[in-house]
């Protein structure tokens, strides 16, 4: 059974920063694109980044271009968001996903706040 | 960035009944069409892929249609546990993006 963990949520002041993780089992981590996508309280999805199989390609959506860095360790089969100079905006629950969205982590909760 | 417009924004429907959903890209997007459901506090669980491929587990009354611009998830007979949120996305071109959502409410 596939399964994706997302943790290190939490509260953080504008300006922070914040590292969430993804805990994949299931299926073999190595061969799969990975992504996050994140959904503010109360609105639609938003995609935010994906990494290919060996992490030779990231692409960030441009509102997070330059703060979050994506990332992976295929031995851990863990996949990271390295969320820097958080704002307001970036409140929101985000989702580890595989690939485009076959399969969703239940979510983690970042809240930015003074 | 590829707009994907979902309509309606609000949908009511009797159990039973069937419900049509749209979504429309600002540019084609080939079949490239992914279809979610999200009920209040759990992730987007998906539906159907590549327009009209049901995922694994979901139920036949699911079915996807369309090409290039013009998509639609048709539920052939409504189910109380179907009453959620509906997303579009597209996976054609980086950034991947989703519809705004149509919610399916029971009439």
């Amino acid at each position: 059974e596939v399964q994706l963990v997302e943790s290190g949520g939490g509260l953080v002041q504008p300006g922070g920063s914040l590292r969430l993780s993804c805990a994949a089992s299931g299926f073999t981590f190595s061969s799969h694109w990975m992504s996050w996508v994140r959904q503010a309280p109360g609105k639609g999805l938003e995609w935010v980044a994906n990494i290919k199989q060996d992490g030779s390609e990231k692409y960030y959506v441009d509102s997070v271009e330059g703060r979050f860095t994506i990332s992976r360790d295929n031995a851990r089969n863990s996949l990271y968001l390295q969320m820097n100079s958080l704002r307001a905006a970036d409140t929101a629950v985000y989702y580890c996903a595989r690939e485009w969205g076959t399969y969703w982590g239940q979510g983690t909760l970042v809240t930015v706040s003074s | 960035e590829i707009v994907m417009t979902q309509s309606p924004a609000t949908l009511s429907v009797s159990p039973g009944e069937r419900a049509t959903l749209s979504c429309r890209a600002s540019q084609s997007v080939s079949s490239n069409l992914a279809w979610y459901q999200q009920k209040p506090g759990q992730a987007p669980r998906l539906l159907v892929y590549s327009t009209s491929t049901r995922a694994t587990g979901i139920p036949a009354r699911f079915s996807g249609s369309g090409s290039g611009t013009e998509f639609t998830l048709t539920i052939s007979s409504l189910q109380s546990e179907d009453f959620a949120i509906y997303y579009c996305q597209q996976y054609y071109a980086w950034p991947y993006t989703f519809g705004q959502g149509t919610k399916l409410e029971i009439k």
